[in-house]
């Protein structure tokens, strides 16, 4: 199967600081990634979609200047947490879709803001 | 707009008992429908999926899903659960373009009685 991974799995930051999170395909390249947040025991909450060479499309109320998204390559979208809050501490997962098949998702970033 | 509902937030059933998870869906057209797992602290695996055709899947894990169109449901089940089963359950239904736009329901955390 597609391989997504992300990098930290875990991050610890101070407050106020900025805290970039990458999705990576692994064996195929993904021109649409998707970047989802969950709180504790919540669901997972569609942040934006994440395009290959152009501006991100974000979901109502997701503030695009404090989630920061690049998607500069087929193989790789970063989320940048800027100014972070604790109470953007959260579980952040991203997906990748793979041209007919199904998205598949990373392994998930823990971030604890301190 | 796409949605999911999940009705049970947390069930219990005793190891070997047989187990099912409701899921209702709301979308206009002919929907992708997934079921994913996920263990304490872990990404999302992906159970089962359905697209088109049978409208029984068969998953990973001994699960599988009954799609009804009548009654806009893609219920989980399982003949007989193991203790390894406890984890929390997301049925989620696919949205834009390839269905990678993956629109989670509120989750049903699952207990396993010893």
């Amino acid at each position: 199967g597609a391989v997504v991974s992300q990098h930290p799995s875990r991050v610890i930051c101070k407050s106020g600081t900025s805290v970039k999170i990458e999705c990576r395909s692994l064996d195929f390249q993904a021109t649409t990634m998707f970047w989802y947040r969950q709180f504790p025991k919540q669901s997972l909450m569609l942040m934006a979609t994440s395009n290959e060479g152009s501006k991100a499309t974000y979901e109502q109320g997701v503030e695009k200047d404090k989630f920061l998204i690049n998607h500069a390559s087929l193989t790789l979208s970063t989320l940048t947490v800027t100014s972070a809050h604790p109470e953007d501490s959260s579980f952040y997962i991203c997906s990748a879709m793979r041209m007919g098949s199904e998205a598949f998702f990373g392994q998930g970033t823990r971030l604890t803001v301190v | 707009a796409q949605s999911v509902t999940q009705p049970d937030i947390h069930i219990t059933v005793s190891e070997g008992a047989s187990l099912e998870l409701r899921c209702n869906y709301s979308y206009g057209a002919t929907p992708y429908l997934f079921w994913y797992v996920q263990s304490p602290g872990q990404g999302l695996q992906l159970l089962l999926k359905y697209f088109s055709g049978d409208t029984l899947v068969q998953g990973i894990k001994g699960f599988e899903a009954e799609f009804k169109r009548s009654q806009s449901s893609f219920n989980l089940r399982k003949p007989s659960v193991h203790w390894s089963d406890a984890a929390e359950y997301f049925c989620a239904v696919g949205a834009g373009s390839s269905a990678s736009k993956i629109i989670f329901g509120s989750g049903t955390r699952l207990s396993i009685r010893p």
